[in-house]
């Protein structure tokens, strides 16, 4: 039972332009939902975060917006650099403290020069 | 924020053996964390692992397939017991981030490859 979904596996995008990546939940529970980047051969850095009191978090070229009726995250990377290519996951904690946050498979994307 | 190392960063193991996976940290943690990644899936928790205490399973591992050890707050160790093919992973361990967040520090992660 997937509880985190990227349906997207990748995504190539142009230099300069924007990148949009998408993640989906089921859970209700969920209550803080964050962005993972993974460059190859290096464990996941955490990107940004969003509380589900929130609609939209801003940080720099970075923004997560959040759509709670649709149960629905996206990351909004503006302007794209070819050095934010990597692997992109989204993740999700519920309200019942603790850590077991729970992972999206992740969405790999290339930035082109 | 914590800086984590893995040893080894990979491995190639025959079925049927065993390998210990250790995990340091350069400061003092409460709790780590050991986390699966099969090829094309996403991190899974295998356990949360805090100093002076058992380890905490999730559902589908056990303690005598990953037994793993916390001797003190900066080290910990998973052993990955009696290898098939279907424990080809990457196995990260991580620790929490900030207080009051619930980012996580992740290491480079062990990729894993057995035969």
């Amino acid at each position: 039972d997937q509880q985190v979904k990227q349906n997207s596996p990748s995504l190539s995008v142009q230099e300069g332009r924007i990148s949009i990546l998408n993640c989906d939940y089921t859970n209700s529970m969920f209550d803080y939902f964050l962005w993972y980047k993974k460059y190859p051969a290096e464990g996941p850095t955490f990107l940004i975060s969003i509380s589900s009191i929130k609609d939209k978090n801003e940080d720099g070229r970075f923004t997560v917006f959040l759509n709670k009726s649709a149960k629905h995250l996206s990351l909004h990377i503006v302007p794209s650099q070819p050095g934010d290519s990597a692997v992109y996951f989204c993740a999700a904690t519920p309200n019942t403290g603790g850590f077991k946050t729970i992972f999206g498979a992740g969405t790999r994307l290339f930035v082109k020069a | 924020s914590a800086v984590i190392s893995q040893k080894p960063s990979r491995d190639i193991c025959q079925r049927g053996t065993s390998l210990t996976i250790q995990c340091q940290v350069d400061s003092q943690v409460t709790m780590m964390f050991w986390y699966r990644q099969q090829p094309g899936q996403s991190l899974t928790l295998i356990a949360t692992a805090n100093q002076g205490s058992e380890a905490t399973y999730e559902s589908g591992f056990v303690i005598d397939k990953f037994p793993i050890s916390r001797p003190n707050l900066t080290f910990s160790t998973l052993t990955v017991s009696n290898m098939s093919p279907e424990d080809s992973s990457i196995y990260l361990c991580s620790t929490t981030g900030p207080e009051r967040s619930y980012e996580q520090y992740f290491g480079p992660g062990t990729r894993l490859t057995v035969t």
